[in-house]
């Protein structure tokens, strides 16, 4: 069975400093698909990123980064100059590939708070 | 705006009652997929549809169905509804078959009492 695991339930951070947000994966699977999701205060899920098991690049996009590491089935998410704007819960989630490829596993998510 | 709409924003419902949740999907996107969330449970993946075939499935519960009609939307109907069942009930769409980058709608609210 697959399990995603985000360790830190809720984290607080001042305005300015960064932040890493842990996710650790279970998975018999050789190929699999790794996400991030932010749900802000009003609720709604945005997809973040998206990665396959087989491109181990890390990927930044602004102040958002993400270090893939296979050998040790995390998936970390960093947050360079946090911002209150950041403010939200993250989650992060493993998809099989194959038959039941849309079938999602989701962490439990971490809270995160940015103070000014 | 994500582009996709789910409907009814909020529902109020007794026990035992039967409720549908209507989504419609981006324009050009195919997939449609349902999920949960709730406190005891967190986020959960509920059904895939992609082009009106059932795609995936996750932990569903035989109370639960769903369907995507040939328009390509999408409606969750869930019966003889428990307490536990009240949570926020989340749609997404993507284009390809593979869960690739997900829009969500706003979600819908149910509130079994």
């Amino acid at each position: 069975a697959q399990k995603v695991t985000q360790a830190q339930t809720e984290i607080s951070v001042v305005e300015k400093e960064d932040v890493t947000l842990d996710c650790v994966y279970e998975t018999r699977d050789t190929t699999y698909y790794l996400f991030w999701y932010k749900q802000p205060p009003s609720g709604e899920l945005v997809f973040l990123i998206r990665r396959n098991s087989f491109d181990e690049q890390n990927e930044i996009s602004g102040r958002y980064s993400w270090n893939f590491q296979k050998s040790t089935s995390s998936f970390n998410f960093t947050i360079t100059a946090s911002q209150v704007v950041d403010s939200a819960v993250y989650f992060c989630a493993l998809s099989e590939v194959g038959a039941n490829a849309g079938k999602s596993t989701f962490g439990d998510g971490t809270t995160l708070t940015v103070k000014p | 705006d994500s582009g996709v709409t789910q409907t009814p924003k909020h529902l109020i419902t007794a026990t035992g009652q039967r409720v549908t949740l209507r989504c419609s999907p981006r324009s050009g996107d195919l997939s449609v997929y349902w999920y949960q969330q709730s406190l005891d449970q967190g986020l959960q993946f509920l059904i895939q549809y992609y082009n009106g075939e059932e795609r995936a499935k996750g932990n569903i519960l035989e109370r639960f169905s769903a369907q995507q009609f040939p328009d390509l939307h999408s409606e969750l109907n869930l019966s003889s509804l428990e307490l536990g069942d009240s949570a926020l009930y989340f749609c997404a769409s993507s284009v390809d078959p593979l869960p690739t980058e997900q829009y969500f709608g706003p979600g819908t609210r149910l509130t079994v009492t």
